[in-house]
Order: C-alpha cells, then sequence, then structure tokens
C-alpha cells in the first residue's frame, strides 16, 4: 500500500535559519505529492504540490521537488519566520484510487524562535 | 468561492454518550467529502469518505458512522463513545478528480 514517512519532530529552528523537513514516499503508479500546513488550533492548509517528476511546487517561500528516482518530496526554506512554526504534513494521492484519497506522512511539529 | 464549515469548535462528551458532528460545504457542487482524524501527537487517519449523496466509504473499522444526507452535508456519528474516540476531527474536500483538499478548522473532541 501507499506510505509517507516524515522526519520526526520536534524541530526547533531561529529566525532566519535554512529549514528542511525530510519525506520520503512509497507508492505504486505516480502519485501526486503535496505538502500541508496546521497552524495551532487549526485544519491544514495546502502548502504545495507537484504532480509529476522533477515538478517544483513553491509558495510562502517554501519549496519541494518530486524526486522520482529517490521517492522523495523534501520541504525547504531558505530563512524562516516565527510565524511558520507549524505542523507539516507530507501526502500523496493515488490517482488509481478511488476517492482521491491522500495518504498523510505523520507530521514534523517546526518551531522557530525570534 | 468555496467554503467549509465544521462545528462545534470544541465538545467535551462522556463516554457512552452519542456524537454529531456536522461538516458543510458551500460553493461547490457534488464534492467529494472525507472525515480524518488526528490523534494527540500524530497523524491524520482517514475515517471516511463520500463521492456522492448516500455513498459512504469506512477506512477503519471502528466506533464511528458517517452519513451525507445531501450534497454538501457530511456527518460523523457515534452511538455511544469511547476514551479512544477522543481527538482532532477534520472535515475536508475536493472536486472530483482534483487531489488537493480543503480543510475545515476541525472539531476537538474530549470524552471523559
Amino acid at each position: 500500500g501507499n506510505s509517507v514517512t516524515q522526519m520526526e519532530g520536534p524541530v526547533t529552528l531561529s529566525e532566519e535559519a535554512f529549514l528542511t523537513i525530510n519525506c520520503t514516499y512509497t507508492a505504486t503508479g505516480y502519485p501526486s505529492l503535496f505538502w500541508y500546513v496546521q497552524y495551532p488550533g487549526e485544519g491544514l492548509q495546502l502548502l504545495l504540490k507537484a504532480t509529476k517528476a522533477d515538478d517544483k511546487g513553491s509558495n510562502k517561500g517554501f519549496e519541494a521537488t518530486y524526486r522520482k528516482e529517490t521517492t522523495s518530496f523534501h520541504l525547504e526554506k531558505g530563512s524562516v519566520q516565527v510565524s511558520d512554526s507549524a505542523v507539516y504534513f507530507c501526502a500523496l494521492s493515488d490517482r488509481k484510487a478511488a476517492g482521491n484519497k491522500l495518504t498523510f506522512g505523520g507530521g514534523t511539529r517546526v518551531l522557530v524562535k525570534p | 468561492s468555496q467554503t467549509i464549515h465544521q462545528w462545534p469548535a470544541t465538545l467535551v462528551q462522556p463516554v457512552g454518550s452519542p456524537l454529531s458532528l456536522e461538516c458543510t460545504v458551500e460553493g461547490t457542487s457534488n464534492p467529494n467529502l472525507y472525515w480524518y482524524r488526528q490523534a494527540a501527537g500524530r497523524g491524520l487517519q482517514l475515517l471516511f469518505y463520500s463521492v456522492g449523496i448516500g455513498q459512504i466509504s469506512s477506512e477503519v473499522p471502528q466506533n464511528l458512522s458517517a452519513s451525507r444526507p445531501q450534497d454538501r452535508q457530511f456527518i460523523l456519528s457515534s452511538k455511544k463513545l469511547l476514551l479512544s474516540d477522543s481527538g482532532f476531527y477534520l472535515c475536508a474536500w475536493t472536486e472530483a478528480g482534483i487531489w488537493a483538499l480543503h480543510f475545515g478548522n476541525g472539531t476537538r473532541l474530549t470524552v471523559t
């Protein structure tokens, strides 16, 4: 079956530091890949996505590249802010699965200190 | 524009009591609808999804059930809550064929 593995948190950084959150996946076929962000007490928001190999998704200074050869979709940001403190989820969708279901990783909590 | 409403935001219920969480979507028709649960410190678990009125697929056998009485309404229910039902419940929707989910703000359920 499909699965997503993320690095465990919490990840604690200082403001303006470089952030990387590793994500690897196992899937049959060619999934689409996503990063979602969850701010405290809220639901999840789509941060970025990539639908095919070598695609780069980007939003709000975050980037992730769909690497089929390493089955990875690592999230990066060059200079984090306190407002980036949140839980980040990597996810994949199996285009062959009924119902457009997403498989999520366990989430990585990021804490940015001023 | 499309919006998703989920309520209540928080709920404290005793063990053995019933549960009803409601989710509605506005601004779209025939969405795919989902219920996820997020246990404390853990990832998201898909509980139910629906591709149309009256069509419910269950992902994990459990104490909960779901119903879709109207096109844009999705309800999560239980007849008797267990302590293990505590968690953060999230409703989500997407258009058929589109894989980006849109989530509600969630309901934090504490079963005491």
